[in-house]
């Protein structure tokens, strides 16, 4: 069974820009989180989608945001790239809620 | 709010020296506790899922134990292969998953 997928892997991105990151979950599993990870604040959680609806959102500004398609597929949005948003942004997907979460090889972000 | 903290934050262990990882938790309604291994640039491996104190689950060198405040990971007889970033989080609900800082683990040949 093929894991969850991420892309881009990499992404280079300047200051003021937005960018889209894409997440295709496990077959079968209906929900999504998504991540960021920093060596300074660690893993942080930003927002899960379960059925095309947000059910969860961390706190992060408005400036990051998602949605899920009818294939459980979900994408991330960062607007507005501040240098701080440099990371490792991880999707995780699960069969129902409250279920294991498994994750992704990441997507890798560097804001210039 | 819940809070996850692991320690000690690095630990550089022989192969074959055996010992254990440290998570200790406060949280309203544990709903799960997990354990992942995560190798540098890549994504967190699911390793176990603990769900009331006294449970333990076992996987190759690798056994998990829960108490009511905390988590322990042992480690025995472990192998180079074994070196990674071991995370351990809770379960806050609606799949939010709070994370500690995570322990570096090397294991030297």
């Amino acid at each position: 069974k093929a894991g969850v997928t991420q892309t881009p892997r990499y992404l280079i991105k300047t200051r003021g820009q937005q960018v889209t990151l894409s997440c295709s979950p496990i077959s079968g599993h209906r929900s999504v989180s998504w991540y960021q990870q920093t060596p300074g604040q660690g893993l942080q959680f930003l927002f899960e989608y379960f059925s095309e609806t947000q059910r969860n959102k961390g706190n992060f500004p408005g400036r990051f945001s998602g949605r899920q398609f009818s294939n459980s597929r979900s994408e991330m949005n960062v607007s507005t790239l501040e240098l701080g948003d440099s990371a490792l942004y991880l999707c995780a997907s699960s069969l129902l809620s409250q279920e294991t979460q498994y994750f992704g090889p990441g997507t890798r972000l560097l804001v210039l | 709010e819940d809070q996850v903290t692991q320690s000690p934050e690095a630990l550089r262990l022989q192969e074959g020296e055996s010992s254990s990882l440290n998570c200790s938790y406060t949280v309203s309604g544990l709903r799960g506790l997990f354990w992942y291994r995560q190798d540098p640039g890549k994504g967190p491996e699911f390793l176990f899922t603990l769900y009331s104190a006294g449970e333990e689950k076992e996987k190759e060198r690798l056994k998990a134990t829960l108490t009511k405040k905390e988590s322990f990971l042992h480690i025995t007889a472990p192998k180079p292969e074994d070196s990674a970033t071991y995370l351990c989080a809770v379960d806050q609900g609606a799949q939010k998953l709070v994370f500690g800082q995570g322990t570096r683990l090397t294991i030297n040949p």
